[in-house]
């Protein structure tokens, strides 16, 4: 079986703020992991994929992630945040590309 | 232009009249899946279908059916609804051994 936890459902942080958005993960496999993006009223897409190599994943809009297989983590990161980063994020686990399991999301609130 | 298209999306109905939400992709991808999205609760996988007449369970598959009798169409049957699948419901597809998906832009779905 394999599960994402998202503890901060809401993360307000001021613009020009760095952010972490955490993400812990169980699986009995090996993982791939995954951050989407969702706007209001939109549907998701990809922010950026961990499948292997390099454990310090980049991805679009400047964000970047770290999987630590010891912690079991994969949390987002990025340096700076915009007003255009207001959004919902959710972290993914997929053990075998099939079965893909969703975290509850946070919401990113950023104050001007 | 590449894409995952849902009809309709906006759907408000009673309680046990049979509805059919489609999905559809343009991108040739072998795996395609249903999501519910509810407050609090992230998105939850329905079913999913690694190709042509093959789908599988997902962590919510109560009450809905799929099929999958060509590559690009992957259409969520309620053939009952009931109050509480009142929901947004997301179709997304992937190409094989790759994970990303890629998201629709979402039903919303009312039972009354």
């Amino acid at each position: 079986a394999q599960s994402v936890t998202q503890l901060d459902s809401q993360v307000p942080v001021f613009e020009e703020a760095p952010v972490e958005l955490r993400c812990n993960y169980s699986s009995s496999v090996s993982v791939y992991l995954f951050w989407y993006v969702q706007y209001p009223n939109q549907g998701l897409q990809l922010l950026l994929k961990y499948l292997s190599g390099s454990t310090l994943v980049k991805g679009i809009n400047g964000f970047e992630a770290e999987f630590n297989k010891s912690q079991t983590s994969f949390h987002l990161r990025k340096p700076s945040v915009h007003i255009s980063d207001t959004a919902e994020y959710f972290c993914a686990v997929s053990g075998d590309y099939q079965k893909v399991t969703f975290g509850t999301g946070t919401k990113l609130q950023v104050i001007p | 232009e590449a894409q995952v298209t849902q009809n309709p999306r906006y759907l408000i109905t009673v309680t046990g009249k049979k509805l059919t939400v489609t999905c559809s992709q343009n991108m040739n991808h072998e795996y395609m899946s249903w999501y519910r999205q509810d407050p609090g609760l992230g998105l939850r996988q329905i079913y999913y279908s690694m190709n042509v007449e093959v789908t599988d369970k997902g962590d919510v598959p109560e009450g809905y059916k799929v099929s999958r009798k060509e590559k690009r169409n992957f259409p969520l049957i309620l053939e009952s609804p009931s109050p509480n699948q009142t929901s947004l419901y997301f179709c997304a597809s992937s190409g094989q051994g790759v994970g990303e998906q890629y998201f629709g832009p979402g039903t919303r779905l009312t039972v009354t």
